[in-house]
């Protein structure tokens, strides 16, 4: 099984529609990240979280949530999807131990389109 | 700041020459860098990372990368692309996230 899961892998919606891709993972981080990936564009980050209790906005968090249900899951939410909210949305963690060097572990990715 | 630039949005190379891939960086403090891969309908891979031990790194698949703080460079190298290394590559730099640039395809031919 994957370290970092994330659901669903692949997801057509319609605007205005309420969606939530999950993650979870079990390598115990205590670091969880959310980004989009458009084409041209590389990795953008959404939200970020430190702890269960520390969640921080990225940059460009606008028109999305998310919810750190626990140390092992990392929810993203779109309230309202819309269009150019189609992208492949990642989850990563990283290790508290080592925040300024560690690497991020990376989720296979939620292929998200909205109609 | 800390941001990121790779130079190259597309690099074609024939299998068997030497793959190239460049990146910059702006930090300011000493910087912990990254390379990933990303195969077709993958996640993230790492290849190697920079975190301020030796200046030369070395990564998975023969890839390598060398820190140039003079030149604010951590650029990717191969001695000979293999048809498997056609993939999009991403440069990163770590701050409370890691910050990536815009990426790199590469595309390797026969």
């Amino acid at each position: 099984d994957a370290d970092v899961t994330q659901t669903p892998r692949n997801r057509i919606t319609k605007t205005g529609k309420r969606i939530m891709l999950e993650c979870s993972q079990t390598k115990g981080h205590d670091r969880m990240y959310w980004y989009r990936q458009d084409p041209g564009l590389g990795l953008r980050l959404i939200y970020y979280s430190f702890d269960v209790k520390d969640i921080n906005k990225g940059e460009i968090s606008d028109g999305y949530s998310v919810s750190r249900q626990a140390q092992a899951k990392f929810s993203l939410s779109l309230e309202s999807a819309i269009p150019n909210q189609t992208a492949l949305y990642f989850c990563a963690t990283s290790d508290l131990d080592t925040p300024n060097t560690g690497e991020l572990f990376f989720g296979e990715g939620s292929r998200l389109t909205v109609l | 700041a800390q941001s990121v630039t790779q130079l190259d949005s597309h690099v074609s190379v024939s299998e068997g020459t030497p793959v190239l891939l460049r990146c910059n960086y702006s930090s300011s403090y000493s910087p912990s860098l990254f390379w990933y891969v990303q195969h077709p309908n993958k996640g993230l891979q790492l290849l190697l990372k920079y975190t301020s031990a030796a200046t030369l790194v070395k990564g998975i698949n023969g890839f390598e990368a060398e820190f140039k703080k003079s030149e604010t460079s951590f650029h990717l190298t191969k001695p000979s692309a293999h048809m498997s290394d056609a993939a999009e590559y991403f440069c990163g730099l770590r701050g409370y996230a890691l910050n990536f640039g815009k990426g790199t395809s590469l595309l390797v031919t026969p």
